[in-house]
C-alpha cells in the first residue's frame, strides 16, 4: 500500500521554465491537495481538489495551476517558475478531511 | 482572515517529561482540529482529530484538547522520550480544507 505518491523527489530548474509536480494516491481518496512549505512559514495550501473534476484555489495559488486527472492523480504545474517558487512542496489526500491527511514524501524545488 | 497561530520557538524538555503544544486560531470556529508530526526530510504523518463537541481525546502516551472558549487546541505528550523529538503542526478547518499553524519543534533530551 503505497500510499501518497509524489514525483520528481527532486528538481531543479531555471527561471522561466515550467514543469508539472505529480501526485498519486491508492486510497481511493476523494478529496486532495497540494501544499508547499518555507522555512517558518508552516504549510500553506495551493490548491484542492474536494472531489473528481473540481478544483479550488487555497491561501497561495497565483503562479500555479492544477488537473485533477482522476480519482487517483491530481497535478501541479509552474508555468513559468520562478525564484520565489523555490520550496518543498506536499501532496495530500484524504476522505473528506475526516480522519486525518495522508502525505506524500514532497518534491524539493529549486529555481536558479 | 482565518488564522492559526502556534509557538514558533522550540520547545526543549527533559525525556520522561510531559511536552505541551498550544495552537490557537482567531476569526472563526473550526469544525475540528487535527495535529501531525513531521520529522526532518519526509511528509506530516497525522496523529490525531478532535472535532469542535470533544473536550478531550486521547492517543496512548497523546492527549489532545480542544477549547472553544479560549480559542485554543492544547497537545500532550506524556513520557517523553528523544523519539517523540518533530515538529508538531495543528490544522483547523471547517469547509474540509486544512489550514496549518507555522508549527512548534520539540526536541526531548535523554
Amino acid at each position: 500500500n503505497a500510499g501518497v505518491t509524489q514525483t520528481p523527489k527532486f528538481q531543479v530548474l531555471k527561471t522561466g521554465q515550467s514543469m508539472t509536480l505529480q501526485c498519486a494516491q491508492d486510497m481511493n481518496h476523494n478529496s486532495m491537495y497540494w501544499y508547499r512549505q518555507d522555512p517558518g512559514m508552516g504549510l500553506r495550501l495551493i490548491y484542492y481538489s474536494a472531489s473528481e473534476g473540481t478544483t479550488d484555489k487555497g491561501e497561495v495559488p497565483n503562479g500555479y495551476n492544477v488537473s485533477r486527472l482522476n480519482k487517483r492523480e491530481f497535478s501541479l504545474r509552474l508555468e513559468s517558475a520562478a525564484p520565489s517558487q523555490t520550496s518543498v512542496y506536499f501532496c495530500a489526500s484524504s476522505e473528506r478531511g475526516v480522519n486525518g491527511y495522508t502525505f506524500g514524501s514532497g518534491t524539493r524545488l529549486t529555481v536558479v | 482572515s482565518q488564522k492559526i497561530e502556534q509557538n514558533s520557538e522550540a520547545l526543549n524538555i527533559q525525556e520522561g517529561k510531559t511536552a505541551t503544544l498550544t495552537c490557537n486560531y482567531t476569526n472563526y470556529s473550526p469544525a475540528y482540529l487535527q495535529w501531525y508530526r513531521q520529522d526532518p526530510g519526509r511528509g506530516p504523518v497525522f496523529l490525531l482529530l478532535i472535532r469542535e463537541n470533544e473536550k478531550e481525546k486521547r492517543k496512548e502516551r497523546l492527549k489532545v484538547t480542544f477549547d472553544t472558549t479560549l480559542k485554543q487546541s492544547l497537545f500532550h505528550i506524556t513520557a517523553s522520550q528523544p523519539a517523540d523529538s518533530a515538529t508538531g503542526f495543528c490544522g483547523s478547518s471547517n469547509t474540509g480544507k486544512l489550514i496549518f499553524g507555522q508549527g512548534t519543534t520539540l526536541q526531548v533530551k535523554p
